[in-house]
């Protein structure tokens, strides 16, 4: 079936660059996702990447996808406290509708 | 104001009490998702509604049902309440574009 999977943490000192890998399953997912929660908040979507694409770059935020592979990245670069959150990883399902999530790297910045 | 609210943001509840919970969205959207979130297992899909008279079963909707009043309102119920239904829901709504908008979250505890 389909499976999103992804480290459960990552510790990083501020100023460092965090990377956080994910690997699905689906390869015929049009969109892959990075969402962010904030401790008591819902989640928020930081980034996504087309499936045509290997690099999207957004400010600190650069996503890699190897398609080949099925394996995405998240890089933040310059991490801050304000960083430190849970990344969900999420592709889109089979039939388009909905979404499956990872189930999300505690990322924890240290100053 | 916020574009997806939920109510209650906590509630406590007996094992065996029908509890229901609230979502309510200004985005004009189409699409609506109950969400439960739990420790290390990530976000899993319960139901979803693409409009009012569309409901769909999602990964987990054992023990739950739902009610699309309107466009705007999605309420998730849980008929007979039990502890491993204690957990963290979420709603969200999509245009059926790339990004789902998630409320703040209800937490839920049974006891």
């Amino acid at each position: 079936g389909e499976d999103v999977e992804q480290s459960l943490f990552l510790s990083v000192r501020e100023g460092d660059s965090s990377v956080i890998n994910c690997t699905y399953t689906d390869s015929s997912s049009t969109y892959l996702y990075w969402y962010k929660q904030e401790p008591g908040a819902g989640l928020q979507l930081l980034t996504y990447i087309f499936s045509n694409m290997d690099m999207k770059q957004d400010q600190r935020l650069t996503v890699l996808l190897n398609k080949k592979d099925k394996h995405l990245s998240l890089r933040i670069a310059d991490t801050q406290t304000g960083d430190s959150a849970i990344y969900f990883c999420a592709e889109e399902d089979q039939a388009g509708t909905a979404l499956i999530f990872g189930k999300g790297t505690t990322l924890s910045v240290s100053s | 104001d916020a574009d997806v609210t939920q109510t209650p943001r906590n509630r406590i509840t007996k094992t065996g009490k029908r509890i229901m919970l609230e979502c309510s969205q200004t985005k004009g959207h189409d699409r609506m998702y109950w969400y439960r979130q739990d420790p290390g297992l990530g976000l899993r899909l319960i139901y979803y509604s693409f409009d009012v008279k569309d409901i769909n079963k999602g990964e987990i909707s054992d023990g739950y049902s739902v009610s699309r009043q309107a466009q705007a309102k999605f309420s998730l119920s849980l008929e007979s309440a039990i502890p491993n239904q204690t957990a963290l829901y979420f709603c969200a709504t999509s245009s059926g574009a790339n990004e789902q908008f998630f409320g703040p979250g209800t937490r839920l505890t049974v006891l």
